[in-house]
């Protein structure tokens, strides 16, 4: 089945814990991308790459960081989390740039 | 600069009554418009799309959509509203030219009462 799959889905941690969450896709997609979710903003988008090796910002980047070493997998590192950072992400795929996306099912952080 | 409003943040329907979503864009070129639909803890799931092709565009679980250049608007609707049709929804707009990122509106929740 062709999916988009996050880990974890749900996060409770505390200001200053580095974490990672991963996203892969099986569907051999070039494109991928991460974006938050938050109430009366609808969904921003934090980073995006376009191919392995090569990744971009997005609308709102501070305090994130990505890396693409392999097609499949996208994940999206909070170095030092801080509570403005508390969301729901998602992490998409496409075939390319303009195509529709694929998302995962989001992962809900809460940062103490 | 491009940009889509969704004209309702709520909309609440009766199961069996039909089902109206507005979306107006802005964009100076002929724009690619989506929506798509999240259901409660679930990701997002593309409805629709239109790449200037047929103005009226059909989409899953029985959604449609119009594309009207003279009023910049992609509504969505459907027929007959069911209840696994509770959800939120988000109209999209690709730009065009240099800026060719994805727009998102803030999204409508969908309610419908039995």
């Amino acid at each position: 089945e062709a999916q988009v799959t996050q880990n974890p889905r749900y996060l409770i941690t505390v200001t200053g814990k580095k974490l990672t969450v991963t996203c892969s896709q099986n569907m051999n997609h070039e494109y991928m991308s991460w974006y938050r979710q938050d109430p009366g903003l609808g969904l921003r988008q934090i980073y995006y790459s376009m191919n392995v090796e090569v990744t971009d910002k997005g609308d709102v980047p501070e305090g994130y960081k990505v890396s693409r070493k392999e097609k499949r997998n996208f994940p999206l590192i909070l170095e030092s989390p801080s509570p403005n950072q508390t969301s729901l992400y998602f992490c998409a795929s496409s075939p390319g740039t303009f195509q529709p996306q694929h998302f995962g099912d989001g992962t809900r952080l809460s940062i103490l | 600069a491009q940009s889509v409003t969704q004209l309702d943040s709520h909309v609440s329907v009766s199961e069996g009554t039909p089902v109206l979503l507005r979306c107006n864009y802005s964009s100076s070129y002929s724009p690619s418009l989506f929506w798509y639909v999240q259901h409660p803890n679930k990701g997002l799931q593309l409805l629709l799309k239109y790449t200037s092709a047929a103005t009226l565009v059909k989409g899953i679980n029985g959604f449609e959509a119009e594309f009207k250049k003279s009023e910049t608007s992609f509504h969505l609707t459907k027929p007959s509203a069911h209840m696994s049709d509770a959800a939120e929804y988000f109209c999209v707009v690709r730009g065009t030219g240099n800026n060719r990122k994805l727009i998102w509106g803030l999204g409508t929740s969908l309610a419908v009462n039995p």
